[in-house]
């Protein structure tokens, strides 16, 4: 079946450093790739959607200089939150979309700002 | 906007059991699809099931099947003989059957938090 491969799972980093998280669809290219945002016990929130080639479309109420998507290639795409605070502390989920498969999510990762 | 609402923040069963869990959503489109995830502790998201509207025929995945009524915007999820694995959050979600762009974002609803006892 399709996989995506999230990276990383766990990562702490100092409140104004940026941080990459990777996903990227192991037998599948994925034309689309959706970010999304889980507080604990809550839903996942959109964050934004990508298209490979083209520039990511944000949902309302989200910085997209401050949440930076990349999706260079069918294989892979990148969200780097930049200056990260405290508040931007949470669980981030990516899923690919292929029309044979569907949507594939990726394991996702458990940011903490410290 | 399409929304979708799961009235049930925590349900609780008896393994062996079964459990319904609800969901209804509001929507203006003729054609969509409609699924259930299932997220256990360790956050990974599962396809449980999938429906399409323009099917009549309610889906069915082993213990798993839906009751859809398309007139009532109501998608009900039932687990025959509950077993302590089924122990996850539950999303229901709406996608367009239009394809491409963001029509293609999956909505999720608020979730439902299956406990099951042994």
């Amino acid at each position: 079946g399709a996989v995506v491969s999230q990276h990383p799972s766990r990562v702490i980093c100092k409140s104004g450093t940026s941080v990459k998280i990777e996903c990227r669809s192991l037998d599948f290219q994925a034309t689309t790739m959706f970010w999304y945002r889980q507080f604990p016990k809550q839903s996942l929130m959109l964050m934004a959607t990508s298209n490979e080639g083209s520039k990511a479309t944000y949902e309302q109420g989200v910085e997209k200089d401050k949440f930076l998507i990349n999706h260079a290639s069918l294989t892979l795409s990148t969200l780097t939150v930049t200056s990260a605070h405290p508040e931007d502390s949470s669980f981030y989920i990516c899923s690919a979309l292929d029309l044979d498969y569907g949507y594939t999510f990726g394991s996702g990762t458990r940011l903490t700002v410290v | 906007a399409q929304t979708v609402t799961q009235s049930q923040p925590e349900m609780s069963v008896q393994e062996a059991e079964t459990v319904t869990l609800s969901c209804t959503y509001d929507t203006s489109e003729s054609d969509y699809y409609l699924f259930w995830y299932k997220q256990p502790p360790s956050r990974q998201m599962i396809l449980v099931i999938r429906q399409e509207a323009y099917k009549q025929q309610n889906a069915t995945e082993n213990r798993f099947s839906v009751n859809f009524q398309k007139a009532a915007k109501s998608f009900s999820l039932k687990i025959s003989d509950s077993q302590l694995g089924d122990a996850a959050m539950y999303f229901c979600a709406y996608r367009s059957a239009f394809v491409g762009g963001a029509t293609n974002k999956l909505i999720f609803g608020t979730g439902t938090l299956l406990a099951v006892q042994p």
